[in-house]
């Protein structure tokens, strides 16, 4: 059983161009969950998504970002116009259910901005 | 939102018990206490959860008190490759926001 799986796992883009980072969950998990981590710091949760429906984006920054989960296909978060600050790590978890279940981690996707 | 207190940072040495304990003053009746652990340029990877008493699994041990204001993680034996940050999470997963809050962890360093 693969696990979280997501691409890519290095993306370098310039001021003002747009990221669009995937994740694909295990197999059979319908929750997935997106956290951000700068250097030298703990993750920050940002959305929660199961499949076609947003259920918490308290974590995301109004404005650039936005998340979705489509019913066929990975989740993606896309950042439009990105800035010098979006550089982090973008970890996304998935689960099979709500609750106390173990969320299981990507590897991450290290985004740079020129 | 229940806030988790953690030491910044441990030195060990291979072989050694370490015990990392996490504050959670807040913990509401719910709330389940679970660690993660992450290795650089990785996703956390689960250790183990509770919500009292003693849990034990091949890796490690989580000893909750009575009151669970305080949890301890319990490595034996610790090696070169246990050398990684570990973080305490509180919550019950119902609010999406309180479950999955990461604080600064511990960064443990295991030495030879």
């Amino acid at each position: 059983n693969a696990g979280v799986m997501q691409n890519p796992r290095h993306l370098v883009r310039r001021r003002g161009q747009e990221a669009r980072l995937r994740c694909s969950p295990m197999k059979g998990h319908s929750h997935v969950y997106w956290y951000r981590q700068l250097p030298e710091e703990g993750l920050k949760f940002m959305v929660y998504l199961q499949k076609e429906n947003i259920i918490d984006e308290s974590g995301m920054p109004k404005e650039r970002f936005s998340a979705e989960f489509p019913k066929e296909g990975p989740s993606i978060l896309r950042i439009q116009q990105v800035v010098r600050g979006d550089s982090a790590a973008y970890f996304c978890a998935s689960s099979p259910n709500r609750g106390t279940d173990t969320q299981y981690f990507g590897p991450g996707t290290r985004l740079t901005v020129l | 939102l229940a806030k988790t207190t953690q030491p910044i940072s441990m030195d060990s040495y291979e072989g050694q018990e370490v015990n990392i304990t996490c504050s959670h003053n807040n913990i509401a009746t719910n709330d389940y206490i679970t660690w993660y652990q992450q290795f650089p340029s990785q996703g956390p990877r689960f250790i183990i959860q509770g919500y009292k008493t003693k849990v034990t699994n091949e890796v490690a041990s989580l000893f909750i008190p009575a009151d669970r204001k305080s949890s301890t993680l319990s490595l034996p034996r610790v090696s070169l490759s246990d050398t990684a940050v570990y973080y305490c999470l509180v919550g019950n997963g119902n609010n999406a926001g309180n479950m999955l809050t990461f604080g600064g962890g511990t960064r443990l360093m295991v030495k030879p």
